[in-house]
């Protein structure tokens, strides 16, 4: 069962911030939201992971409302290098292994355009 | 570049053939897991090696075998494959405990079976 939505798709201009939304309603209180994200023909990128507070990172920032029912993935200053379908993931802490699994979803095609 | 190879990147088989998958990890981590991605699916996890011992099939046909050597390699063997197996089969690998359990992926080998 999903757990989080997503838009399908999305446009970001060039050298523009790129506000990525995610629901994910039903998250419990030991979840976090992870984001990962795939360019074209190549495997999933991790980019950022949090409980509660906001987290930045060098790759992008992530904001997470009060009631951590929705957050958003903010790429600040998008290049074309950024398009890819980026999926939002609600999980207990993972520390990999057998800790279980990652579902990923559609996601979001975000497409950067110049 | 992520430290995970994959090869081959692109493998054509007939429904009779054997082939193999392989992954190889320069990371030092102890988790190596495979997942599948067809065509307008997310991703679906097959197994998971924790520490060489497989901790996870998720009901994947027996057509597909996987086997972990040591820590850096993992393989999945293949044989007698159906047209609908054809994928992105992706490896990846993280470090099972102690960190945030981000996954790194490899590019994929692209299967086709004809």
């Amino acid at each position: 069962d999903a757990k989080t939505t997503q838009p399908p798709s999305m446009d970001c201009a060039e050298g523009r911030a790129a506000n990525l939304p995610c629901n994910h309603s039903t998250i419990s209180g030991n979840e976090y939201v992870y984001w990962y994200r795939q360019i074209h023909s190549q495997g999933p990128q991790y980019i950022i992971h949090g409980l509660k507070n906001n987290e930045t990172n060098e790759m992008a920032s992530l904001i997470i409302t009060e009631d951590r029912k929705s957050s958003t993935l903010i790429l600040p200053h998008a290049t074309l290098r950024d398009t890819a379908v980026y999926y939002c993931i609600v999980s207990r802490l993972w520390t990999g292994g057998s800790q279980g699994n990652l579902i990923f979803g559609k996601g979001t095609k975000l497409s950067v355009k110049p | 570049e992520t430290g995970v190879t994959q090869t081959p990147r692109h493998l054509v088989m007939g429904m009779t053939n054997k082939k193999s998958l392989k992954c190889e990890q320069h990371l030092g981590h102890n988790a190596m897991y495979w997942y599948k991605q067809s065509a307008k699916k997310p991703l679906e996890l097959m197994f998971v090696y924790s520490l060489e011992e497989r901790v996870e099939n998720n009901s994947v046909p027996s057509r597909f075998s996987p086997e972990c050597p040591n820590s850096s390699h993992l393989f999945l063997h293949l044989h007698t494959l159906q047209p609908e197996d054809s994928a992105l089969y992706l490896c990846a690998s993280s470090q099972g405990t102690g960190n945030t359990g981000e996954l790194f992926f490899g590019e994929g080998s692209r299967l086709t079976v004809l």
